[in-house]
């Protein structure tokens, strides 16, 4: 089946250590995102990408980093210098540019910092 | 600055009422509006509304956009539990990009009462 799968599910961190989300989607979409959500707070986009090797800062990407090496991954990494990073984190995708469609979201990764 | 607005916060309705979510943005560059629900986990998507005055229906939900006035609103009639979620208004920013990274309203928390 198409879609996008987030894993883990569910993290636990330490404070001070580094964690990478995982993002892919087999929907041969061009553009992917990751967003951050909070409790009574919409999504914020933290970073996007429109094509391989490409990537752009979304509103909150302090603290954040990605890469895009293949068009089917887009990995989060959250790290130390993240001051608040227990959060819901959602990836999605969509076709591309200019696309007048729809994004596609992961089932998403709810990280805890203990 | 690009933004978007949703009211109320939180709404309790028993089956069977109708309700109507309301949604009202600012942005520089408009190219759409998306409404989003969410239940648990991944927003899934409602509609997309591009043009003034040009009701979209699904069922027992439907939306409609008011590009002079700057909102759009969203149904629902005859209530069921299973309407119970956070519904999430986004657009694309200004700042261009696909249609994928979205400002989204902090979202409106339905909840169906038997």
């Amino acid at each position: 089946d198409g879609g996008i799968t987030q894993s883990p599910k569910y993290l636990f961190r330490k404070e001070g250590q580094n964690v990478t989300l995982s993002c892919e989607q087999n929907l041969n979409h061009d553009a992917m995102y990751w967003y951050r959500q909070d409790p009574g707070q919409g999504l914020r986009l933290i970073y996007y990408s429109q094509i391989v090797n490409d990537f752009q800062k979304g509103d909150i990407a302090e603290g954040y980093s990605v890469s895009r090496e293949k068009k089917e991954s887009f990995p989060l990494t959250v790290t130390s210098a993240q001051k608040n990073p227990t959060a819901f984190y959602l990836c999605a995708s969509s076709p591309g540019t200019g696309a007048n469609t729809e994004a596609f979201f992961g089932q998403g990764t709810r990280l805890t910092v203990v | 600055e690009d933004k978007v607005v949703q009211s109320p916060l939180s709404l309790v309705v028993h089956e069977g009422d109708t309700v109507t979510l309301n949604c009202s943005y600012e942005v520089t560059n408009f190219r759409s509006l998306l409404w989003y629900k969410q239940e648990k986990k991944a927003p899934t998507f409602l509609f997309m509304l591009t043009s003034s005055g040009i009701e979209k229906k699904s069922g027992r939900l439907s939306s409609i956009l008011d590009k002079k006035e700057l909102f759009s609103i969203l149904n629902i009639t005859a209530t069921q539990t299973g309407d119970s979620a956070v519904y999430l208004c986004a657009l694309p920013p200004n700042y261009g990009g696909s249609q994928g990274n979205l400002i989204f309203g902090k979202g409106t928390k339905l909840s169906v009462k038997p």
